[in-house]
């Protein structure tokens, strides 16, 4: 059974830094690219970053870009996302998921979401 | 600014047929435009329904199909159910930049 678990939300001030990971069971995780999706109280879902099977390609969006880091260890079966300079609109459930196509990135399975709140 | 674009809202009778659209600001949604679709209920996470436009997922009631219409990328419910009621996304694919949109959802409401 595939299954992501996120972790490591919490509440974090303003400009401090987080470190969000995926923990990923049930399928040969390092043969997927992966994605963070994350969607703001009462919001719709947006997309944040995409990391590809081996690393060697990363993408963001233009919200998170120069602030956000994505990672993955396919030895760990873990994909981490490294937040810093946030800011109070980061606040948000942040979301990992699989993509099941290389291009294109169609999405197939979600992990259950992890609560980020950066408030003072 | 890519701007992906849902209905806000639609209303469906028990058993009836209704079709959620997702259009780009682009254009025209093509099929390289890897349209997804997702079903969300409150509290949990999305659910994947529709991928590549057309194509299901094992889990995927029959019900559900995908489409490409009139320049949009299209999610049609045949046969709708109580528990059909929910927010619905799109998500489309710009290669171009490599990056991923979301539609603002449709709340999809049951009578």
């Amino acid at each position: 059974e595939v299954q992501l678990v996120e972790s490591g939300g919490g509440l974090v001030r303003p400009g401090g830094s987080l470190r969000l990971s995926c923990a990923a069971s049930g399928f040969s995780f390092s043969s997927y690219s992966m994605t963070w999706v994350r969607q703001a109280p009462g919001k719709g879902l947006e997309w944040i970053s995409s990391i590809s099977t081996s690393s060697s390609s990363t993408y963001y969006a233009d919200s998170v870009k120069g602030r956000f880091t994505i990672s993955r260890d396919n030895s760990k079966n873990s994909m981490n996302l490294q937040m810093n300079s946030l800011r109070a609109e980061d606040t948000a459930v942040y979301y990992c998921a699989r993509r099941i196509t290389i291009i294109g990135g169609d999405i197939d399975y979600w992990g259950q979401g992890i609560l980020v709140t950066v408030s003072s | 600014q890519t701007v992906v674009t849902q209905e806000p809202s639609l209303t469906v009778s028990l058993g009836g047929t209704v079709t959620l659209t997702c259009a780009s600001s682009t254009g025209t949604v093509t099929s390289g435009y890897y349209a997804n679709w997702f079903q969300q209920k409150p509290g949990q996470p999305p659910r994947s329904l529709i991928y590549s436009a057309t194509r299901k997922h094992s889990w995927t009631p029959a019900r559900f199909s995908g489409s490409l219409l009139g320049g949009r990328a299209a999610l049609t419910l045949s046969g709708v159910q109580p528990e059909d009621e929910a927010v619905y996304f799109c998500q489309l694919y710009y290669g171009g930049a490599q990056k991923w949109v979301f539609g603002g959802g449709t709340k999809l409401t049951v009578l």
